[in-house]
């Protein structure tokens, strides 16, 4: 069965270091997403992407962070200069559909830990 | 804005008891709805959605119905197994979006112990 897939599973970095998160979604998906959840807060949307643009992106998304899908196969999110409160859980997600009720395919996700 | 409240964690169940996990929503308009699962190791899955009110959704024994009176989507199982051991999060997604952003609740894990 087809899967969305991340790597790493857990990553540690220090402040101030860039750090790349990988996605490959399910092959034939059109739209692609990132999430994280900061432990026992919510799982908070960060990104979505479609025809090799942002579609949309949240207050979080700010400019340290970029989004590309340089290859056709993997989705990447890129943090720039972490801080210790980019530590989080990061999901990547894919659907083939879009729109409110479009089942969403989502990875293990990736353990950031920034120190 | 949007924004889903879940029933705050961890539920811990002996095998064969009755689970609820209350979820309310705040959205503009008439979001559908979903419940995802997420198993240990594993990535979050769909477990089961309603896009309208008073619809019901159900999978693996699980059932949720779309209130739009309560504004509420709460998870229910007459008899969990250990197997239900897991995360679980409410979400939502709004009617006019094109591109499926999802708005989620904190999770709960669940522990069902034999």
């Amino acid at each position: 069965e087809p899967e969305v897939t991340q790597t790493p599973s857990h990553q540690v970095t220090q402040m101030g270091q860039e750090v790349i998160l990988r996605c490959v979604p399910i092959s034939n998906h059109l739209y692609f997403y990132w999430y994280r959840q900061i432990l026992g807060q919510k799982v908070e949307f960060l990104v979505s992407f479609y025809n090799n643009e942002i579609s949309e992106k949240s207050e979080i998304f700010d400019d340290q962070f970029s989004v590309e899908r340089p290859d056709g196969s993997n989705f990447t999110l890129k943090i720039r200069s972490t801080k210790l409160e980019d530590s989080a859980m990061y999901f990547c997600a894919s659907n083939l559909e879009g729109g409110a009720d479009a089942e969403a395919f989502f990875g293990q996700g990736t353990r950031l830990t920034v120190v | 804005g949007d924004s889903v409240t879940q029933m705050e964690g961890p539920v811990t169940l002996s095998e064969e008891a009755f689970l609820t996990i209350n979820c309310t929503y705040t959205a503009t308009g008439y979001p559908s709805l979903f419940w995802y699962v997420q198993y240990p190791g594993e990535g979050l899955q769909l477990l089961l959605k309603a896009t309208k009110a008073d619809d019901k959704g159900s999978n693996k024994g699980f059932e949720a119905t779309y209130r739009k009176e309560t504004t509420s989507f709460h998870l229910e199982k007459g008899s969990v197994q250990v197997s239900d051991s897991a995360v679980y999060f409410c979400a939502l997604s709004r009617r006019s979006s094109t591109l499926g952003r999802l708005y989620f609740g904190r999770g709960t894990q669940l522990t069902v112990w034999p």
